[in-house]
């Protein structure tokens, strides 16, 4: 079974930066069947992204993914007030341990 | 619009046993395989169990060590998950999510199981 590990942990960055996340697979996803989701406490997670870089119906066009084989990124241009909160990437039965972007 | 809205979250004591229900509405259930997904409380996310369109097929993590157990009614739009031997490290909220396109797209507000003494 596929192992997901993302970095960094915690993501310390100001509304209006570039925000930056990986998730590297234990061995090569088949079909780059890698999505990412966006959590909110209180919220049921979110569906960004799926098929690597397929936007989900209604996220932003400042969401976008990235990578193939076992190297994968989510990438926000530019945060929003909005998008701090916990991203998880999630390949078959297999999440990453999630990253926090915070409020620096 | 895609509405999954779980029930059956409860406090149970260690060793009991739990059913949860998942009522689905706003899509053609039956053209969807529909998972379990699980948070415990401070952790990450975690899939439980999928079961495809027409119940036939189903799938547990190995973690649960068989003591879940995934089922569908597509008569009444019904997703259930049975619990047993409870534990407190399966204390969390337990989301019924539509599962296509190898990922999940479609999430309930999920329901909060407490393992607890």
């Amino acid at each position: 079974e596929v192992v997901l590990t993302q970095s960094p942990d915690t993501l310390s960055l100001s509304p209006g930066e570039r925000a930056t996340l990986s998730c590297r697979a234990s061995q090569s996803v088949t079909n780059n069947f890698l999505a990412w989701f966006q959590h909110k406490p209180g919220q049921p997670p979110r569906l960004l992204i799926y098929g690597a870089s397929r936007r989900a119906t209604g996220t932003p066009d400042r969401f976008s993914g990235s990578g193939s084989g076992t190297d994968f990124t989510l990438t926000i241009s530019r945060l929003e007030p909005e998008d701090f909160a916990v991203y998880y990437c999630q390949s078959y039965g297999a999440f990453g341990q999630g990253t926090k972007v915070e409020v620096k | 619009e895609v509405q999954l809205v779980e029930s059956g979250g409860d406090l149970v004591q260690p060793g009991g046993s739990l059913r949860l229900s998942c009522a689905a509405s706003g899509f053609t259930f039956t053209t969807y395989w529909m998972s379990w997904v699980r948070q415990a409380p401070g952790k990450g996310l975690e899939w439980v169990a999928k079961v495809n369109e027409d119940g036939n097929e189903k799938y547990h993590a190995g973690s649960l060590e068989g003591r879940f157990a995934i089922s569908r009614d597509n008569a009444k739009n019904s997703l259930s998950l049975q619990m047993r031997s409870l534990r407190p490290e399966d204390t969390a909220v337990y989301y019924c999510v539509t599962d296509h396109d190898a990922t999940f797209h479609s999430w309930g507000q999920g329901t909060l199981v407490t393992v607890s003494s």
